[in-house]
């Protein structure tokens, strides 16, 4: 079992639709949380970190379950822009732990 | 401002030779961090360095070494090449060791993609 783990996809959903990830973690002594994204061939980019009091950019919003060990990631109003692979990182002691990633394709 | 620099862009090897990919950190941050990433999975952590010294290491086998020097630039070296090496090397670089907060987030440079035959 992976240490993070994530709903591969891919998502496909239409201009102006809400879409969820998850993210699951099995190590309990993760201490911060961040979703990336990276377009295909290009480096991961910071999207947002996750804090458990949840967190808000613009059509982005994130939140952290400690007791369950899981990550969200929720995306309103869905652009063509936003096709992406998003991935999650959980990170402890000097190591960052990232999932395999969760495919978004928002389609016109 | 530049940001993470990696170089080569492009490299091409053959099995058993050994490799140095290079990284300078965005100005100002004191640790840098490798990772592997193969095509359809995500960055597998290798290293991570914050002045000078090794603070974490993943599980990556001892033909993997990294260094970091005196102005924050790091090298990573790879020995006796496989051809299950073949990936993307990326460096990310951050202001400080987490936990937690805005100076330890990672901005990557843009990787070195390592082919071997």
């Amino acid at each position: 079992r992976k240490e993070v783990e994530q709903d591969p996809g891919p998502f496909n959903v239409p201009e102006g639709a809400t879409v969820a990830f998850n993210c699951t973690y099995s190590n309990s002594a993760s201490q911060s949380f961040f979703w990336y994204r990276q377009d295909c061939r290009k480096e991961p980019k910071l999207l947002m970190s996750v804090y458990s009091s949840g967190n808000e950019d613009g059509r982005f919003t994130a939140q952290l379950n400690r007791a369950s060990q899981y990550i969200s990631l929720l995306i309103r109003d869905s652009k063509l822009s936003d096709s992406a692979t998003y991935l999650c990182v959980a990170h402890n002691a000097g190591k960052s732990t990232f999932g395999d990633g969760t495919t978004l394709t928002v389609k016109p | 401002d530049a940001g993470v620099t990696q170089s080569p862009t492009h490299l091409i090897k053959t099995r058993g030779q050994h490799v140095t990919l290079r990284c300078s950190p965005i100005s100002g941050h004191k640790s840098v961090s490798w990772y592997q990433q193969v095509l359809g999975q995500g960055p597998q952590f290798i290293f991570q360095y914050y002045e000078k010294e090794e603070r974490g290491r993943g599980n990556f086998p001892d033909r993997f070494s990294a260094r970091q020097f005196p102005n924050y630039s790091s090298e990573l070296n790879v020995n006796a090449l496989l051809l299950g090496d073949s990936a993307l090397y990326l460096c990310a670089s951050s202001l400080d060791l987490p936990p937690g907060g805005v100076k330890n987030i990672q901005y990557f440079g843009a990787g070195t993609r390592l082919s071997v035959l």
